[in-house]
């Protein structure tokens, strides 16, 4: 069925440092990805997408790889913030629908 | 920026009662949806609308629940008798062309008690 998760429920990292946060999906029909961020009290705030026919994206400070062959996602923020900290999910679309299914989130700890 | 606005920011309500949450889209969006993220898990798709008709709902989106755009800047959620199980953040989201500049409201959090 349609599922969307990720490997780690919470990262730390040392501000400065790059994070990679992972993600698995098994719809083989998704053919758009997006990852929100969501800070505490506030509904999910777009990062980064892609598309399926593309298997890197980069944005400012993200980089966004998508295997399609193994159905992994990860967002990759570079030289990390403190107000980077939040929940990071990763969402994705199935063909020709307008729905977003959402994964679980990892939560993003930024260590002084 | 323009920003999709959700009414109240937080609404505790009695068992068995009901309740409607309120979000004003974008302006120029021609498409709406509710999700829901109960406390600690994942965001939810419950509901999407278009062209004055639900396009899609989700299992969970069953009678109790109903959708309206009354004007055309209000896009309404109402429960009709709330259960414990339907305390969660609400989201209202909108955008242009189905999922391509979809933008999330802050999100309604209902207790339900």
């Amino acid at each position: 069925g349609e599922s969307v998760g990720l490997h780690l429920p919470t990262l730390s990292v040392q501000e400065g440092d790059n994070s990679i946060i992972n993600c698995a999906y098994s719809n083989s029909a998704s053919d758009y990805f997006i990852w929100y961020k969501q800070e505490s009290g506030k509904g999910p705030q777009f990062i980064i997408d892609i598309r399926s026919n593309m298997d890197k994206r980069q944005g400012q400070r993200v980089t966004v790889l998508l295997n399609k062959t193994v159905k992994h996602l990860s967002l990759q923020i570079a030289a990390t913030q403190p107000g980077d900290s939040a929940v990071y999910f990763c969402a994705e679309i199935p063909n020709r629908d307008d729905k977003i299914i959402f994964g679980k989130g990892t939560r993003l700890h930024i260590l002084p | 920026e323009p920003e999709v606005t959700q009414t109240p920011s937080h609404q505790v309500t009695q068992m068995g009662q009901e309740v409607i949450l309120r979000c004003v889209p974008i302006s120029n969006h021609l498409y709406f949806y509710w999700y829901r993220q109960i406390l600690g898990q994942k965001v939810e798709f419950l509901v999407s609308f278009y062209n004055n008709e639900i396009s899609e709902k989700s299992e969970i989106f069953d009678d109790q629940f109903s959708v309206e755009r009354p004007d055309g800047s209000n896009f309404t959620l109402k429960i009709r008798s709330t259960k414990l199980e339907d305390s969660a953040m609400y989201f209202c989201a909108s955008s242009e062309a189905t999922v391509y500049g979809y933008t999330f409201g802050s999100g309604t959090r209902l207790t339900v008690v």
